[in-house]
């Protein structure tokens, strides 16, 4: 059985400081993990995605997210944040041959100027 | 354009009168999916299709109908609304099987049940 806890739903930080969204997740398989980002009022868009290749995953907008398997994460990471950063944040994993994607109850960035 | 298109985007209506959701997708996808997303528990996956004529429960399928008749489009049928029902659908596309591949979603329906 799959699922994603995303560990923090709410988390602020100040224009400039570093980003950390938290994200496990549990897998039979060998999973396929994503972050996806959701602006308010606007559809979902994904950042990054890790599938087996190389375990840091770059993405867009400089977020980054490092699979440790041994510890069942997927942490999403910014060096410094942007006020346009200030979204809703959402986890994903699927197995590599499965046919679901289950997706984290989302974690609520908020960026003070 | 590649993209997942929705119809209505919003729409409120009455308890038991029929409605369907439309998706379309233009990138020849073969596997699309509608989600719902509810204030604190993400999206959950309500059905999705493989291929034409190949569709599956997700996890919260009941009060929900779909069919693919044709590749591009995976309409949600909703034939007696109910208020627990209020809440904001995706559809999403993506080129093969679930893992591994990117989802592209549509903008979302907003859906109120009276």
């Amino acid at each position: 059985a799959q699922s994603v806890t995303q560990l923090d739903s709410h988390v602020s930080v100040s224009e400039g400081t570093p980003v950390l969204l938290r994200c496990n997740y549990s897998s039979s398989y060998s999973p396929s993990l994503f972050w996806y980002v959701q602006h308010p009022n606007k559809g979902l868009q994904l950042l990054l995605k890790y599938t087996s290749a190389a375990t840091l995953v770059k993405g867009i907008n400089g977020f980054e997210a490092e699979f440790k398997k041994s510890e069942t994460s997927f942490h999403l990471t910014k060096p410094s944040a942007h006020m346009s950063d200030a979204a809703e944040y959402f986890c994903v994993v699927s197995e590599w041959t499965g046919n679901q994607f289950y997706f984290g109850t989302g974690t609520s960035l908020t960026v003070i100027p | 354009e590649a993209q997942v298109t929705q119809n209505p985007r919003y729409l409120i209506t009455v308890t038991g009168k029929k409605l369907t959701v439309t998706c379309s997708q233009n990138m020849n996808h073969e596997y699309m999916s509608w989600y719902r997303q509810d204030p604190g528990l993400g999206l959950r996956q309500i059905y999705y299709s493989m291929n034409v004529e190949v569709t599956d429960k997700g996890d919260v399928p009941e009060g929900y109908k779909v069919s693919r008749k044709e590749k591009r489009n995976f309409p949600l049928i909703l034939e007696s609304p109910s208020p627990n029902q209020t809440s904001l659908y995706f559809c999403a596309s993506t080129s093969g099987a679930a893992g591994g591949d990117t989802q592209y979603f549509g903008p979302g329906t907003r859906l109120t049940v009276l």
